[in-house]
């Protein structure tokens, strides 16, 4: 198993452009999360998503930031326009439920560090 | 969301046991105990999470209080590659599956050679 994946690890971007991270979930899991990590703020959640359903996006800060997730396997985080206070580590996590039961362990990927000049 | 509290730092020699204590008072019947850790330029690494019964896997046991408002990760022989953040962590379920992860601060372990 190859773990989450996110794409690219890092990222260098100039004010006012657009970026998007990537992130590719663990084949069968049903929940996927966004997370920022800065200094001051710690990680922070973002949206997350369950059996490809938005279910709670008031963490993201304002209207620049976006997520989707167009299917099981696939969620990409868009910035745009980028500004310097956008830069820290994003970081994409994914689980399972596989009864209403128990809750399993959450992965997370390696992260996408964004810097914004 | 349910809190929980932990130290905010702990020292420990090498190849001696590590409890990290944390307190969830507010702990609800049906929310679970995580236990996170974060290496130095890592993402968070999932580590052990129980209900009710003390657990053990590979990598640490988790002791939880018979009233559940506590509970004691417990690292049972630490090595400098221990050296991390570790969050104690409340999870619930809701109608669609798992709940979000709220971080806290965490406890910061260094393990002194």
């Amino acid at each position: 198993d190859a773990g989450v994946i996110q794409s690219p690890r890092h990222e260098v971007t100039e004010m006012g452009q657009e970026v998007t991270l990537r992130c590719k979930p663990i084949s069968g899991h049903n929940s996927l999360f966004w997370y920022r990590q800065t200094m001051m703020r710690g990680l922070e959640l973002l949206i997350y998503f369950n059996n490809n359903v938005p279910i709670d996006d008031s963490g993201m800060p304002e209207d620049r930031f976006s997520a989707k997730m167009p299917n099981a396997s696939f969620s990409t985080l868009k910035i745009q326009p980028s500004e310097p206070r956008d830069s820290a580590v994003y970081f994409c996590a994914s689980s399972t439920s596989r009864d209403r039961l128990e809750t399993y362990g959450y992965t997370f990927g390696s992260g996408t560090r964004l810097t914004v000049v | 969301d349910a809190k929980t509290t932990q130290p905010n730092s702990m020292e420990s020699n090498e190849e001696e046991p590590v409890h990290l204590p944390c307190n969830h008072s507010t702990i609800s019947g049906t929310d679970y105990i995580h236990w996170y850790r974060q290496l130095p330029s890592q993402g968070p690494e999932y580590v052990i999470h129980g209900l009710t019964s003390n657990v053990n896997n590979r990598m640490a046991s988790l002791a939880i209080a018979e009233d559940r408002k506590s509970s004691t990760l417990i690292l049972h022989r630490a090595t400098l590659r221990d050296a991390a953040v570790y969050y104690c962590i409340l999870v619930g379920r809701n109608n669609f599956g798992n709940e979000k992860l709220t971080f806290g601060t965490g406890t910061r372990l260094t393990i002194i050679p």
